[in-house]
């Protein structure tokens, strides 16, 4: 069974600073693994996504994130934060041989100015 | 324009009066589904399908009901509404293997008084 851990539920950060969000996830077979961002009164929209590939994924919006199979991590990162980063993200994991998803708890990042 | 089209966006309705949530995707995908958001909860799957006449239970189906008579086409039932599952909705499309990113929906907005 697949499931995926969102270590917080809220971050704030400063405009221009840093951002670090974590994801921990528990597979049986090799996965695939999305971030994906949700805007206030809005859908969610796809950031990146994990295919075996290459390690390291780099989305839209300067935002990137690197597959650690040791640590069964996911984290998203960002080096500098703007405004308009500020939303919920989710964590998702797929796993071989199923179409269907599974969420994190999502979490919620705040920039303040 | 690839998309996936819920209606009504904002619905609020008395317990026990029937309603239907309806999703319309346009990108020819086998794969649709069903979930709830609720605050601190993430997204729970209600109902998922693989393809036209075939649907399964998610982690929260009690009380939803689905069909999937058309590929492009995968409403929402809530025969007997009840308070607790006043929620936000979203339904998603993708097409099959664990690669492929979903596309969500706008969300709908169910108040059950």
């Amino acid at each position: 069974a697949q499931s995926v851990t969102q270590l917080d539920s809220h971050v704030s950060v400063s405009e221009g600073t840093p951002v670090l969000l974590r994801c921990n996830y528990s597979s049986s077979y090799s996965p695939s693994l999305f971030w994906y961002v949700q805007h206030p009164n809005k859908g969610l929209q796809l950031l990146l996504k994990y295919t075996s590939a290459a390690t390291l994924v780099k989305g839209i919006n300067g935002f990137e994130a690197e597959f650690k199979k040791s640590e069964t991590s996911f984290h998203l990162t960002k080096p500098s934060a703007h405004m308009s980063d500020a939303a919920e993200y989710f964590c998702v994991v797929s796993e071989a041989g199923y179409s269907t998803l599974t969420f994190g708890k999502g979490t919620m990042l705040l920039v303040s100015p | 324009e690839a998309q996936v089209t819920q209606n009504p966006r904002y619905l609020i309705t008395v317990t026990g009066k029937k309603l239907t949530v309806t999703c319309s995707q346009n990108m020819n995908h086998e794969y649709m589904s069903w979930y709830r958001q609720d605050p601190g909860l993430g997204l729970r799957q209600i109902y998922y399908s693989m393809n036209v006449e075939v649907t399964d239970k998610g982690d929260v189906p009690e009380g939803y009901k689905v069909s999937r008579k058309e590929k492009r086409n995968f409403p929402l039932i809530l025969e007997s509404p009840s308070p607790n599952q006043t929620s936000l909705y979203f339904c998603a499309s993708k097409s099959q293997g664990m690669n492929t990113e979903a596309f969500f929906g706008q969300g709908t907005r169910l108040t059950v008084v």
